[in-house]
């Protein structure tokens, strides 16, 4: 079955960087889009890009321009988020999401990965 | 900032009917992309509930349908039951947002 594993939790101050991963298996790595969204505390979600596994080519919201990377691996079945110059606003839960076309849905999901930002 | 509005809660008694709108605009639901809906239980990650407007992924009961028409969609829940408690997020495309997925603001479910 399909499984999207995320890597645990982070702490981090102002102005750090964080990575998070998310390994996927169950099905052919290349063959799904892979997105990342995230939800701060009490809040609703937030789409922040999209990666095509295959390729490795990137589209992210304007929000997000500047401030993250998305990267693959292929020969783990993992993807990257990277999320620069943190500030207290980017603490949130961050999750990654399959879809199976370019304009899709989410299918399947992360179990989502804590990041706190605080000084 | 959503640009998909959903109603911030909406309830019901266990066997009842209920309705939550997602109302969008002529960039993302109006111009014909599909709407998703995505149901998310306390604590855990969102699950997906219907697919192109009206479709149940394998396992989601029939309890759960979706419609869109026009600048809007919407999910009905019947039958509702005690562990259909969660949120629930509509999502789309917008093609004025730079190729962004747009959600909604969100509806909390509750069963009385």
């Amino acid at each position: 079955q399909v499984q999207l594993v995320q890597s645990g939790a982070e702490v981090k101050k102002p102005g750090a960087s964080v990575k998070v991963s998310c390994k996927a298996s169950g099905y052919t790595f290349t063959s799904y889009y892979m997105h990342w969204v995230r939800q701060a505390p009490g809040q609703g979600l937030e789409w922040m890009g999209i990666i095509n596994p295959s390729g490795g080519s990137t589209s992210y919201a304007q929000k997000f321009q500047g401030r993250v990377t998305m990267t693959r691996d292929t020969s783990t079945s993992t993807v990257y988020m990277e999320l620069s110059s943190l500030r207290s606003e980017d603490t949130a839960v961050y999750y990654c999401a399959s879809s199976g076309y370019y304009y899709g849905h989410f299918q399947h999901w992360g179990q989502g990965t804590l990041v706190t930002v605080s000084s | 900032q959503s640009v998909l509005t959903q109603p911030p809660s909406v309830s019901g008694a266990p066997g009842q009917r209920v309705t939550i709108s997602c109302t969008g605009s002529s960039s993302n639901i109006g111009a014909g992309y599909d709407v998703h809906w995505y149901q998310q239980l306390p604590g855990t990650a969102p699950k997906l509930l219907i697919y192109g407007n009206s479709n149940r992924p394998s396992g989601v009961p029939d309890r759960f349908s979706g419609s869109k028409s026009g600048t809007s969609a919407s999910l009905a829940i019947t039958g509702l039951q005690a562990e259909d408690e969660a949120d629930y997020y509509c999502q789309s495309y917008d093609s004025s947002l730079s190729g962004s997925r747009v959600f909604g603001t969100g509806t909390k479910v509750t069963v009385l």
